[in-house]
């Protein structure tokens, strides 16, 4: 099994460009997330989703959309680029079945915004 | 957001020597989550927790879900060089939603 699989692993952009980040699951989990790791910080939730059709915002989810059409994919959109924006992001998918929600990660997306 | 504060921040010890850190919320959590994360890697999972009170082990590795539901513990035993990292406590109360500590680097001396 893939896992949680995620490209591009890096991107540069310019502000105001718009670009989607892809993340795909190949374990048939219903919960998937969408994370930021900043220098010093822990992995901060931007947004999420519990089934197709189904997101909703986490902790920092201005500037970012997203949508869930199938239970695989979970793509994250910059529509603005800005350079507060430069980070790493991570996908992550969980099962929801019996109350055990063991989160997976994917390998990451390095975006640099200039 | 939710703040988790988890400590220490670094560590510093000799091979062979044990490890531990903990991880405390400002609210109860129903499943605690540690991780391991490597440069350039995403956080790999260690141990999920479900219970107040419950201990768990991963070889070397044994974590506690706190008895208050609002802390967790990761111990490593006799650590070796490839226990090197960033290890992540993560906790959430509804399975959906998961906050983050800032993580507690670890670097194992030969």
């Amino acid at each position: 099994n893939a896992g949680v699989t995620q490209t591009p692993k890096f991107q540069v952009l310019k502000t105001g460009q718009s670009m989607t980040l892809q993340c795909a699951q190949d374990m048939n989990h219903e919960y998937m997330s969408w994370y930021r790791q900043d220098p010093g910080m822990g992995l901060r939730l931007i947004h999420y989703s519990v089934g197709a059709g189904i997101t909703d915002q986490g902790e920092v989810p201005n500037g970012y959309n997203v949508s869930r059409s199938t239970t695989e994919d979970f793509p994250l959109r910059l529509l603005s680029a800005a350079p507060s924006q430069t980070s790493v992001y991570f996908c992550a998918s969980s099962r929801s079945s019996g109350g055990y929600y063991e989160q997976y990660f994917g390998p990451g997306t390095r975006l640099t915004v200039t | 957001g939710q703040q988790l504060n988890q400590s220490p921040q670094s560590m510093f010890i000799q091979e062979g020597e044990d490890v531990s850190m903990n991880c405390t919320s400002s609210s109860i959590f129903n499943t605690w989550l540690w991780y391991k994360q490597d440069p350039g890697e995403g956080p790999v999972l260690l141990i999920a927790l479900y219970k107040a009170g419950e201990l768990t082990s991963n070889g070397r590795l044994t974590a506690q879900f706190g008895i208050t539901r609002k802390d967790s513990f990761l111990n490593i035993s006799a650590s070796i060089p490839s226990d090197v990292g960033i290890y992540f406590c993560a906790g959430s109360a509804t399975g959906n939603q998961f906050y983050f500590g800032t993580g507690t680097s670890l670097t194992v001396i030969p």
